[in-house]
């Protein structure tokens, strides 16, 4: 039982490309959620997922999108990486209101 | 739009004492989680108080919640250097999703 899975750990990129930050869980939860930390910040919402097929803009969705494919993997894509987009970004499930957490992705645009 | 803010924002203390960490929310919720963030890790779930719960206990950790003055205490007692990490507030909003929103965290240093 893996929990909640990020590839890739580390990632930098140059202003203008893309990626597919990938997340994966085992749990059988229904909601997903894509999160960015920022120093001083906080946690906030990207996107997020209450079920397979279904997607909605969290406190901060502008310069991402969101597929959620299949009950297990909910994946976060950049178009155009922008260098205001360097920070880490965390996946996590829940299951009624608690929310699992992947080890995140360190992001940096150059 | 952060709907839990941390107090303090830092807190340094002895292997042994008692950790005391304020949340304060805005709007009225169904419940109040805390979570507690390692040094490059994810967070993890410490404890969940409903809006009609007034105190919970989990091992070391003592968490109450008054909603007539919208905030909540989170107490470690007989802190360890293991307890050294970020904590949390996470709320959710009454008659919404299960999406909460986050305070932005205090860190707490324990020394050995």
């Amino acid at each position: 039982n893996a929990g909640v899975t990020q590839t890739p750990k580390f990632q930098v990129l140059k202003t203008g490309q893309s990626m597919t930050l990938q997340c994966a869980q085992d749990m059988n939860h229904n909601s997903m959620y894509w999160y960015r930390q920022d120093p001083g910040m906080g946690l906030r919402l990207i996107y997020y997922s209450a079920s397979e097929g279904t997607t909605d803009k969290g406190e901060v969705p502008n310069g991402y999108n969101v597929s959620r494919l299949n009950k297990r993997e909910f994946s976060l894509r950049l178009e155009s990486a922008a260098p205001s987009q360097t920070s880490v970004y965390f996946c996590a499930s829940s299951e009624r209101q608690s929310q699992y957490f992947g080890p995140g992705t360190r992001l940096t645009v150059t | 739009s952060q709907q839990g803010e941390e107090d303090p924002q830092a807190l340094s203390i002895q292997e042994g004492e008692n950790a005391t960490m304020n949340c304060s929310y805005k709007t009225s919720i169904n419940n109040l989680q805390w979570y507690r963030q390692n040094s490059g890790r994810g967070l993890v779930h410490l404890i969940l108080i409903r809006s009609n719960e007034r105190e919970k206990h989990s091992g070391r950790l003592r968490v109450t919640l008054d909603t007539s003055k919208k905030s909540s205490s989170l107490l470690i007692t007989a802190s360890r250097a293991a307890d050294t990490a970020s904590y949390f507030c996470a709320t959710d909003r009454q008659g919404g999703s299960e999406k909460l929103v986050f305070g932005k965290g205090m860190k707490l240093t324990v020394n050995p």
